[in-house]
C-alpha cells in the first residue's frame, strides 16, 4: 500500500524566503504526482501535475520536481509571500486513485 | 479547467436524520470521488466512480452510500445520521486520460450532526 510522507509538517518563515517543500512515497510504481493547495476549511486546488516521464514542472514561482527511482518529490516556492500561507498536500498517482500525504501547513509573515 | 460543484457548502442536523450530499461537474468526467476529512487530518477516501453504474468503496469504511445514474452526478447518502460522521467531505473527479491523472476538486460540505 502506498504511504506517503511529507515533511516539514508546518513551516513559519518571513515574507520573501525561497521554500522547498518535501514528500516521499514507498511504492515508485507511479503514473504521475499531482500537488495541491488547500486553504482553511476549503477544497483542494490543483497547483502542478508531473507526469512519471517528466522530471519537473513549472508554474510562475512554483517549481515541482519528480524523482521516481528514489520516491521523492520538491515543491519548491519561490519569493514566498502571505498569500501562499496554505496547506500543501502532495499525491502520486497509482491506477486510477491518487494517495494523499498529511500537507505541510506554511504560513508566511509579512 | 474543470467546475465542480457541491450542495450544501454546510449543513447542521440531528442525529438519526437521513441526508444526501449533491456534488455535480461539467466537465464530462468518468472519474468521481468522495473524500473524508477531519480538521488537520488527511483525506480519506471513502468512494469512487470509474463513470456510470460503476462505483466502489474505498479505503476508509464508511456508513455511507453513493450512486452514478449520471455522469456528471454523484450523490452520497447517510441513511441515519451520527455525530461521528461530523467531518469535511470533499468531492472531486478526474478525466480518463491515460497517464495524465489530474484531480480536481469541490468546495467541500462541512457536516455537522448533533
Amino acid at each position: 500500500k502506498q504511504e506517503v510522507t511529507q515533511i516539514p509538517a508546518a513551516l513559519s518563515v518571513p515574507e520573501g524566503e525561497n521554500l522547498v517543500l518535501n514528500c516521499s512515497f514507498t511504492d515508485s510504481a507511479i503514473y504521475n504526482l499531482q500537488w495541491f493547495r488547500q486553504d482553511p476549511g476549503k477544497g483542494l486546488t490543483s497547483l502542478l501535475l508531473i507526469q512519471s516521464s517528466q522530471r519537473e514542472q513549472t508554474s510562475g514561482r512554483l517549481n515541482a520536481s519528480l524523482d521516481k527511482s528514489s520516491g521523492r518529490s520538491t515543491l519548491y516556492i519561490a519569493a514566498s509571500q502571505p498569500g501562499d500561507s496554505a496547506t500543501y498536500l502532495c499525491a502520486p498517482w497509482g491506477s486510477y486513485i491518487p494517495t494523499f500525504g498529511r500537507g505541510t501547513s506554511l504560513i508566511v509573515h509579512p | 479547467e474543470a467546475d465542480i460543484y457541491q450542495t450544501p457548502r454546510y449543513l447542521v442536523i440531528g442525529t438519526g436524520k437521513k441526508i444526501t450530499l449533491e456534488c455535480s461537474q461539467t466537465m464530462g468526467h468518468d472519474k468521481m470521488y468522495w473524500y473524508q476529512q477531519d480538521p488537520g487530518m488527511e483525506l480519506h477516501l471513502i468512494h469512487y466512480s470509474y463513470g456510470v453504474n460503476s462505483t466502489e468503496k474505498g479505503d476508509l469504511s464508511s456508513e455511507s452510500t453513493v450512486s452514478r445514474i449520471r455522469t456528471e452526478h454523484f450523490p452520497l447518502t447517510l441513511e441515519s445520521a451520527r455525530p461521528s460522521h461530523t467531518s469535511q467531505y470533499l468531492c472531486a473527479s478526474s478525466p480518463t486520460s491515460g497517464e495524465a491523472n489530474e484531480q480536481f476538486f469541490g468546495p467541500g460540505t462541512r457536516l455537522t450532526v448533533l
